[in-house]
């Protein structure tokens, strides 16, 4: 069956380190890859995503990293703030069906 | 700004009492999804609409229907509410159902 899922479901991180979350999923019809950030009581917010035919994708303090050899995606926050505390979901995405599953989120924790 | 907007944020209903929720976006996407997200757990799609489609989960209750009159809106009726249909409910767009959604601020709804 399909299903996303992540690693840790709280990660402690102190300010100013990096902090890696992991994500594995088991549907290999998923074509893109989706994190989101979701903080207290507010709908989730895109982060950043990843097509299946890619391997890696940076953005501003993130970069995604994906292996579909062993279906896992992890995202990577560098110089992690406060404001970083959060719950971060993956999402796996078909373009067929154009929907989304959603793994169990990580929530960031960030110690001052 | 383009966004996805709900109303209202918070929503209280009586047991049995019907309920509706409404999200409007201003985005132009094609897609609209409505999600059902539980305490610590992740967003559960309930249904989405392609343009006029109707696309429901399999495993969505009966007692959960949705309307789209027109591109911009959307609404979660919601028949017969029982105290486990306290949740927040998330509406989300896509350009196409390829792309990413993105989130309204979801509708928290209480249920006495």
């Amino acid at each position: 069956g399909e299903s996303v899922g992540l690693h840790l479901p709280t990660l402690s991180v102190q300010e100013g380190d990096n902090s890696i979350i992991n994500c594995a999923y088991s549907n290999s019809a998923s074509d893109y890859f989706i994190w989101y950030k979701q903080e207290s009581g507010k709908g989730p917010q895109f982060i950043i995503d990843i097509r299946s035919n890619m391997d890696k994708r940076q953005g501003q303090r993130v970069t995604v990293l994906l292996n579909k050899t062993v279906k896992h995606l992890s995202l990577q926050i560098a110089a992690t703030q406060p404001g970083d505390s959060a719950v971060y979901f993956c999402a796996g995405g078909s373009s067929n069906t154009g929907k989304l599953i959603f793994g169990q989120g990580t929530t960031l924790q960030v110690k001052p | 700004d383009a966004m996805v907007i709900q109303n209202p944020r918070y929503q209280v209903t009586q047991f049995g009492k019907p309920v509706t929720l409404s999200c409007s976006q201003t985005l132009n996407h094609n897609v609209m999804y409505w999600y059902q997200q539980k305490s610590s757990q992740a967003p559960k799609l309930l249904f989405h609409y392609y343009d006029k489609d109707f696309n429901n989960e399999a495993d969505t209750p009966d007692n959960f229907q949705s309307r789209r009159p027109n591109t911009s809106f959307c609404f979660l009726d919601i028949r017969s509410p029982g105290l486990g249909d306290a949740a927040m409910y998330l509406c989300a767009t896509s350009r196409d159902g390829w792309h990413e959604q993105y989130f309204g601020p979801g509708t928290r709804l209480t249920v006495t």
